[in-house]
C-alpha cells in the first residue's frame, strides 16, 4: 500500500455541510500536508502539520494528526459548491527529506 | 513569472517518439519534484531534484525515463520510445530546501500517446 492512503475514496454532501476525509500513513513522518485538486491539473497547498503538532485551523479547515495512528483527518466546515475538488494528503518522512509522498486522494462533490 | 511554469500544457505524440517535458520552477526554488497522474488517480513519484543533483530518482518507472535539472532552475523530462501506457498528466512541483515547507505544483503537461 502507498504512504498517504485517504477515505473516503468518494465523498457527496450538501452545501452548508462539513465534509471529513481522512488519511493515513505507514512511516514515521516529519509533515503532513494537504493539497487540494481541481480538473486533474495541478495541486494547491492547503494546510501543512508538523509531527509535534496534534490540531491546525485555517478558515474553514481543520486538520488533525495523531501520531500514534499515524492518521490525520481535514474537516471542511460549512462546505461550498466551490469546495468540489480531489483532496489529497502528503507526507514527507523523516528520513527523506522534503520528497512528498501522495495518497489516492477523496473526490469531494458538495451540491449546492 | 510568479509560478512553477510546465511546458507544452498538452502533448500528443506517436507511439514510439521520444518526447521532453519542461519545467521552470519558481526562482529560489533548490527542490524539484516530478509526478505522474494516471486519470483519477494519485500522484506516482517520479524523480526529485536538490539542486542539480538527483538524490531520490527511484520512481522512474524504466530506463526510458531521464531528468535532468541545470543552473539549478529549469528541469526536462523526456521519455524516450513513448508508449501508450505513458499517457498521463506529468506534474512538476518546486519548493524551498528546507523542513516543514509547502511545494508549489505547475498546471502540468497532459501527455497522450496514439
Amino acid at each position: 500500500s502507498q504512504q498517504g492512503e485517504e477515505d473516503p475514496q468518494a465523498l457527496s454532501i450538501q452545501e452548508g455541510e462539513n465534509a471529513t476525509m481522512n488519511c493515513s500513513y505507514k512511516t514515521s513522518i516529519n509533515n503532513l500536508q494537504w493539497y487540494r485538486q481541481n480538473s486533474g491539473r495541478g495541486l494547491v497547498h492547503l494546510i501543512l502539520i508538523r509531527s509535534n503538532e496534534r490540531e491546525k485551523h485555517s478558515g474553514r479547515l481543520r486538520v488533525t494528526l495523531d501520531t500514534s495512528k499515524k492518521s490525520s483527518s481535514l474537516l471542511i466546515t460549512a462546505s461550498r459548491a466551490a469546495d468540489t475538488a480531489s483532496y489529497f494528503c502528503a507526507t514527507v518522512k523523516e528520513t527523506s527529506g522534503s520528497r512528498l509522498t501522495f495518497g489516492e486522494g477523496t473526490q469531494l462533490t458538495v451540491n449546492p | 513569472g510568479a509560478g512553477v511554469s510546465q511546458s507544452p500544457s498538452n502533448k500528443v505524440t506517436e507511439k514510439g517518439k521520444d518526447v521532453e517535458l519542461r519545467c521552470d520552477p519558481i526562482s529560489g526554488h533548490t527542490a524539484l519534484y516530478w509526478y505522474r497522474q494516471s486519470l483519477g488517480q494519485g500522484l506516482e513519484f517520479l524523480i526529485y531534484f536538490q539542486g542539480n543533483s538527483a538524490p531520490d530518482k527511484s520512481g522512474l518507472p524504466s530506463d526510458r525515463f531521464s531528468a535532468e535539472r541545470t543552473g539549478g532552475s529549469v528541469s526536462t523530462l523526456t521519455i524516450q520510445r513513448t508508449q501508450q501506457e505513458d499517457s498521463a498528466v506529468y506534474l512538476c512541483a518546486s519548493s524551498l530546501l528546507r523542513a516543514n515547507t509547502e511545494a508549489f505544483f505547475g498546471q502540468g503537461t497532459r501527455l497522450t500517446v496514439v
